[in-house]
């Protein structure tokens, strides 16, 4: 089975400081792919990033940067110099070539970015 | 804008009654997921079909089925309603089948039932 755990369940941070999300991950699967999606507050899930277990290059988009590490299975998520519109719930999700395509998200993480 | 749609946005209908969601994916995209987004049992995944084949289930109840009609578009129905049946229902879609497919999401439809 998987399982994909977000302990954070609220941070509150002041605009421009950086705020780091935890995500960890159990997964039976050699292969798996693991997702960041963002729901502000107006509903939608919008997707962020895949990464594929055999890449473990950290990855950096703007202000967004991505730690993947298999040896503890997280997969972190780092916003730089946060703003009032990164205020939103995060979701870190898996899914797995032998489990189903499916993703299994975690419990989500609401950021509140307070200027 | 994901590209994915769903009718209706919000919906409110009484304990025991029947409903019938609507999701079109993006264009071209051939696989439909289901999800159910609740406060307490979080995003849990329902069903998923691929060019009109179920492929997969998840934790979708009895009263609970879906279908993908030959245009790709798929409906989700939710018979016998209860209150705890309340929860924004997630339609997202994928080019392909496999796990490392990103899936795009609707904008949900809420549930709310009374």
């Amino acid at each position: 089975a998987q399982k994909v755990t977000q302990a954070q369940t609220e941070i509150s941070v002041v605009e421009k400081e950086d705020v780091t999300l935890d995500c960890v991950y159990e997964t039976r699967d050699t292969t798996y792919y693991l997702f960041w999606y963002k729901q502000p507050p107006s509903g939608e899930l919008v997707f962020l990033i895949r990464r594929n277990s055999f890449d473990e290059q950290n990855e950096i988009s703007g202000r967004y940067s991505w730690n993947f590490q298999k040896s503890t299975s997280s997969f972190n998520f780092t916003i730089t110099a946060s703003q009032v519109v990164d205020s939103a719930v995060y979701f870190c999700a898996l899914s797995g070539n032998n489990a189903g395509n499916m993703l299994t998200f975690g419990g989500g993480t609401r950021l509140m970015v307070k200027p | 804008d994901s590209g994915v749609t769903q009718t209706p946005k919000h919906l409110i209908t009484a304990t025991g009654q029947r409903v019938t969601l609507r999701c079109s994916p993006r264009s071209g995209d051939l696989s439909v997921y289901w999800y159910q987004q609740s406060l307490d049992q979080g995003l849990q995944f329902l069903i998923q079909y691929y060019n009109g084949e179920e492929r997969a289930k998840g934790n979708i109840l009895e009263r609970f089925s879906a279908q993908q009609f030959p245009d790709l578009h798929s409906e989700l129905n939710l018979s016998s309603l209860e209150l705890g049946d309340s929860a924004l229902y997630f339609c997202a879609s994928s080019g392909g089948d496999r796990a490392y497919n990103e899936q795009f999401f609707g904008p949900g439809t809420r549930l709310t039932v009374l």
